[in-house]
């Protein structure tokens, strides 16, 4: 699985959209980047994954450049509850089973 | 919403005790995780499970950990002689299985047990 590489850490003001960048130069076709967060030291908690294509649900949208060496993690309209860090995790599609291999992360401050 | 859960949710020992951690994985799912955080550092995979054997392990996972789902709806760590250094956060995970053909399988990770060897 790709190496990703992320910013230790962000700051946004509350009610305006956190971008959350990282890199993943050596990625390849058939690897997906899995973005999750981990508030405190609760459970990581998935958000979002894609693989070529942008995409969008309830809790954030995913950008993926084109030549797919990057991406960027959009919370529209970030609130206090999403001070965490957040993890962006490249994951090949066939390595059913296989481990989330975790980096240090962003460490997201929503600041009022 | 279906979730992983764990029990307990703290748990205090004495070095050299054994200590079980539980999960009960979301019901549907085949695919069965442990990870760990020692405190300020990073999550580690420490073992993946399937079809009732181990998939894959980590140099972490040492002769004093085992894994086991004794019946249909629980998966168990045990350490079998704490370590001082086995102190730390203990997160289950689950995922369903995608097929043959590959594609986006998601792990869905529980509230963790903290676990204090003293």
């Amino acid at each position: 699985d790709a190496k990703t590489t992320q910013p230790p850490s962000m700051d946004c003001a509350e009610g305006r959209a956190a971008n959350l960048p990282c890199n993943h130069s050596t990625i390849s076709g058939n690897e997906y980047v899995y973005w999750y967060r981990q508030i405190h030291s609760q459970g990581p908690q998935y958000i979002i994954h894609g693989l070529k294509n942008n995409e969008t649900n309830e809790m954030a949208s995913l950008i993926i450049t084109e030549d797919r060496k990057s991406s960027t993690l959009i919370l529209p309209h970030a609130t206090l509850r999403d001070t965490a860090v957040y993890y962006c995790i490249v994951r090949g599609a066939y390595n059913q089973g296989g481990k989330l291999i975790f980096g240090q992360g962003t460490e997201l401050s929503v600041k009022p | 919403e279906p979730e992983v859960t764990q029990t307990p949710s703290h748990q205090v020992t004495q070095m050299g005790q054994e200590v079980i951690l539980r999960c009960v994985p979301i019901s549907n799912h085949l695919y069965f995780y442990w990870y760990r955080q020692i405190l300020g550092q990073k999550v580690e995979f420490l073992v993946s499970f399937y079809n009732n054997e181990i998939s894959e392990k980590s140099e972490i996972f040492d002769d004093q950990f085992s894994v086991e789902r004794p019946d249909g709806s629980n998966f168990t760590l045990k350490i079998r002689s704490t370590k001082l250094e086995d102190s730390a956060m203990y997160f289950c995970a689950s995922s369903d299985l995608v097929g043959l053909a590959g594609g986006a399988e998601t792990q869905y990770f529980g509230p963790g047990t903290r676990l204090l060897v003293l």
